[in-house]
């Protein structure tokens, strides 16, 4: 069964841009999760979506944003870009049960450096 | 905030079994303990997880205490491959959401 997958996996902009990573669960799976990881907060939650509603959501300013298709498939939108935004951005998916050994399954990562 | 409590780094020799400590003496009855270990810059990849017996599994072995309030990430067999960050998590309202919160891991250097 192929994993989870995330495209790009490198990114570069600039400040003001924005920009929209793309995230693939493994087949089976309807929830995805992103998370942003960056040397000082380290891993962070930003939300989840299941069946194409967002169903929990960190905290993190209005300027991210995400969505989910009728496939699972999940993107995530960052507008107005700020330097502190370069990070690597990890999406993860599981079956979306809310049970408590609902396994999360993690993809490589998009890394975005902001210029 | 993470309701776990890991050492920030462990060395083990090569070969050897590493044994990677976690506290979670808040962690509640519903509550399991899970471990992903990230290899640098990858995503973090699945390990085991278990809420109160002893699990194995071909990656690992997870020992939890009796009381629950910690538990122990066994490596039998240690190789250069098994450095990585470990994370010990406690899955955060397991019946509502699909949120993990990450601590700052363990950082464990296999030697040659």
């Amino acid at each position: 069964k192929a994993g989870v997958t995330q495209t790009p996996r490198y990114l570069i902009k600039t400040r003001g841009q924005q920009v929209t990573l793309s995230c693939s669960p493994i087949s089976g799976h309807r929830s995805v999760s992103w998370y942003q990881q960056t040397p000082g907060q380290g891993l962070q939650f930003l939300f989840e979506y299941f069946s194409e509603t967002q169903r929990n959501k960190g905290n993190f300013p209005g300027r991210f944003s995400g969505r989910q298709f009728s496939n699972s498939r999940s993107e995530m939108n960052v507008s107005t870009l700020e330097l502190g935004d370069s990070a690597l951005y990890l999406c993860a998916s599981s079956w979306g049960g809310l049970a408590d050994t609902d396994t999360q399954y993690f993809g490589p990562g998009t890394r975005l450096t902001v210029l | 905030d993470a309701k776990t409590t890991q050492p920030p780094s462990m060395d083990c020799a090569e070969g050897r079994a590493a044994n990677l400590p976690c506290n979670h003496s808040t962690i509640s009855g519903n509550e399991y303990v899970y471990w992903y270990r990230q290899i640098h810059s990858q995503g973090p990849q699945y390990i085991i997880h278990g809420l109160k017996n002893n699990e194995t599994n071909e990656m690992a072995s997870l020992i939890i205490t009796e009381d629950r309030k910690s538990s122990t990430l066994i490596l039998p067999h240690a190789t250069l491959r098994d450095t990585a960050v470990y994370y010990c998590i406690v899955r955060v309202d397991g019946g509502a959401t699909n949120k993990l919160i990450f601590g700052t891991g363990t950082l464990l250097a296999v030697q040659p």
